[in-house]
């Protein structure tokens, strides 16, 4: 089976930078990827790791370290919009293999507070 | 990016009817979709695979005969919640795989079973 676990409420300040950290525990890996949800909203795409490291997109990067089964999001210069909650997710294995689940964990809700 | 849509964004029906919820790629074709559920401040679920031309694939938990799925064409996937109960009450979204394996979500359709 496959689990994440993540925090369930982070609050920071506008300005600020903020982290979420997500560990897994799976039968088979194939990386680490990040989303973001509004509320009433679909989940947006931020990230994806496949390999240890560092992977930066703009304010946000994302880590991961497959040795630990360990992973966060990294929110810089945080903004009044970054409030949502953010999750990470193991997703599918390639394409021939259809009985891989895509699972979500619990996510984290940010409040970004002035 | 790729997009997703999904109709209806919202639907209020009774007890005892039937809904259906298309799921359609707009820009590339998807050989496999995924529907998902979501009760309120709760992660995504997996609810099952489609893939087009087969069977779904549902994930343990989850009744086949009563969210049935029907992935017609390269561009659609349907999901049918037959029988609606209250309980059925959800955020249901789906979401299409592309060639290269990103996922790609729809805006999702906000079920109220009466």
């Amino acid at each position: 089976g496959q689990s994440l676990e993540q925090p369930s409420e982070v609050t920071a300040v506008e300005g600020a930078i903020v982290q979420i950290n997500c560990t897994y525990q799976t039968s088979g890996f194939y990386g680490l990827s990040w989303y973001q949800q509004h509320d009433g909203g679909a989940p947006t795409f931020l990230s994806y790791n496949a390999l240890d490291g560092l992977e930066e997109t703009g304010r946000f990067s994302s880590f991961l370290s497959r040795s630990d089964s360990y992973g966060y999001l990294l929110l810089q210069e945080l903004q009044m919009k970054d409030s949502a909650s953010y999750f990470c997710a193991v997703p599918p294995s390639p394409r021939d293999n259809y009985g891989q689940n895509f699972v979500f964990g619990p996510g984290t809700r940010l409040s970004v507070l002035p | 990016g790729a997009v997703v849509s999904q109709h209806p964004s919202r639907v209020i029906c009774k007890s005892g009817t039937s809904v259906k919820i298309e799921c359609r790629s707009l820009d590339f074709q998807a050989t496999t979709m995924f529907w998902y559920r979501q009760f309120p401040k709760q992660s995504l679920m997996l609810m099952a695979t489609s893939n087009e031309g087969s069977k779904a694939t549902y994930e343990q938990g989850v009744e086949k005969d009563k969210f049935l799925i029907n992935h017609a064409s390269l561009t659609l996937s349907t999901l049918t919640v037959t029988s609606a109960h209250p309980e059925d009450s959800s955020f249901y979204i789906c979401s299409a795989r592309t060639s290269s394996d990103t996922q790609y979500f729809g805006p999702g359709t906000r079920l109220t079973v009466l």
